[in-house]
């Protein structure tokens, strides 16, 4: 079946700093692959996503790459924010299992002033 | 565009009570509906999903169960609440007969049972 696999936090982090998440995935099809952000007390928002090998998903400053060849899809920011605290979550979609997404256990993130 | 709304925001049950959580989309036809439920610092686990009206699938054994009476509503229940039904529930739409397609999230409900 398919899984994602991201680091565990909390990531701790002081203002400006960079940031990874690490996120690994196995799967039966050739799933396309997200980020969504949770905001303390809210909804998940879909952050970027990729469809095909070798994409690169951005928005707010947030880059992650689809890699085939590592199952990988790493979220990277080169200078963080207070507002960029939250927990991140990476997630796949598969074909093969209905198009339903599977998510990451979430990483907490943390940025001090 | 779309909108997804959920509501209440956040419910106060004691145990062995009902319960009605209501989800509704507006902007798009045949949305594929979901329920997820997140359990405090954990991850997302889906509930149920639905293709159309009437349609329903359970993800997992358990205690609640979903209805969708409108093209557009998507219902989650219970007729007795236990302690572990506690969590923060999310309602998600994506749009129906495409592959990979993202999933969009309301607000989410905060269940508390006492």
């Amino acid at each position: 079946g398919n899984s994602v696999t991201q680091m565990e936090g909390p990531v701790t982090l002081s203002e400006e700093a960079f940031l990874t998440i690490n996120c690994t995935y196995t799967a039966t099809g050739y799933p396309s692959l997200f980020w969504y952000v949770q905001y303390p007390g809210e909804g998940l928002q879909l952050l970027l996503k990729a469809t095909k090998a070798d994409d690169k998903g951005s928005n707010k400053g947030f880059e992650a790459t689809y890699r085939k060849e590592t199952t990988s899809f790493h979220l990277e920011k080169g200078s963080v924010q207070v507002s960029d605290s939250a927990v991140y979550f990476c997630a796949l979609s598969d074909r093969a299992a209905g198009n339903k997404l599977t998510f990451g256990g979430g990483t907490r993130v943390l940025v001090k002033p | 565009s779309q909108t997804i709304h959920q509501w209440p925001a956040t419910l106060v049950q004691p145990v062995g009570s009902p319960l009605s959580l209501e989800c509704t989309v507006e902007g798009t036809s045949n949305p594929n509906l979901y329920w997820y439920r997140q359990a405090a610092g954990r991850g997302l686990q889906l509930l149920f999903y639905s293709v159309g009206i009437g349609q329903i699938s359970s993800e997992v054994p358990q205690n609640l169960s979903a209805s969708r009476p409108q093209d557009r509503q998507f219902i989650l229940s219970s007729k007795k609440l236990l302690l572990s039904d506690s969590g923060f529930y999310l309602c998600a739409w994506s749009r129906p007969g495409l592959t990979n397609q993202p999933q969009h999230f309301g607000d989410g409900t905060r269940l508390s049972i006492l």
